[in-house]
């Protein structure tokens, strides 16, 4: 299994592009989370999905959007980049019956907004 | 406010001694707690879990306390190597209260072991 998957690692856009930051899990978790890490401050959630088909916002939504078509993907969408977006960015799925029991964690993304 | 804090600054433990990560909270009461290690550059991993009603859990040289009373959880590495330096990262789980607030993930303490 290649467990928690993320594209692209590195990615640089300026003030207003939009662009997906892709996540997969092959391991049939239902419970899927974006997270975002700062420097000097805890993991921070985005959005979460309990399920294909059903999202939810967590900490820190505004600035994002997201989807749930499948089991397997869950993607991110950056709808117009800001600098305050500058962050990386971590996909997490977890199957132990609740949302936010053990993580697994892809990655990560790295993305800077000029 | 929701607030959990972890020792900020790195701690240099000696190799073959037993590591202690500290991890305090107030204004919250987390139904489990969990804890996650984190490599540069890499995702968390997590390594161990504890629910409110346990009070240690132990697996290979870690061990994990939890105080509800105190509102505090320790982390313990005995017998700590050199490839055991890190970030370690405590998580508080408030699922069994219902609804969907999500972890809430400490900044984290970097571990140094130091041959």
């Amino acid at each position: 299994n290649a467990g928690v998957t993320q594209t692209p690692k590195f990615q640089v856009l300026k003030t207003g592009q939009s662009m997906t930051l892709q996540c997969a899990q092959d391991m049939n978790h239902e419970y899927m989370s974006w997270y975002r890490q700062d420097p000097g401050m805890g993991l921070r959630l985005i959005h979460y999905s309990v399920g294909a088909g059903i999202t939810d916002q967590g900490e820190v939504p505004n600035g994002y959007n997201v989807s749930r078509s499948t089991t397997e993907d869950f993607p991110l969408r950056l709808l117009s980049a800001a600098p305050s977006q500058t962050s990386v960015y971590f996909c997490a799925s977890s199957h132990s019956g609740r949302a936010f029991g053990e993580q697994y964690f892809g990655p990560g993304t790295r993305l800077t907004v000029t | 406010s929701q607030k959990i804090e972890q020792n900020s600054e790195a701690l240099n433990i000696q190799e073959g001694k037993t590591a202690t990560l500290t991890c305090n909270y107030t204004n919250y009461s987390p139904a489990y707690l969990q804890w996650y290690r984190q490599d540069p550059g890499r995702g968390p991993v997590f390594l161990l879990l504890i629910r409110e009603n346990e009070k240690e859990k132990r697996k290979e040289r870690l061990k994990v306390t939890f105080d509800t009373t105190l509102k505090q959880s320790l982390f313990h590495i005995t017998a700590s190597q050199p490839a055991d330096s890190a970030t370690y990262l405590c998580a508080l789980d408030p699922s069994s209260r219902g609804g969907a607030d999500g972890l809430t993930f400490g900044k984290g303490t970097h571990l140094i072991i130091q041959p």
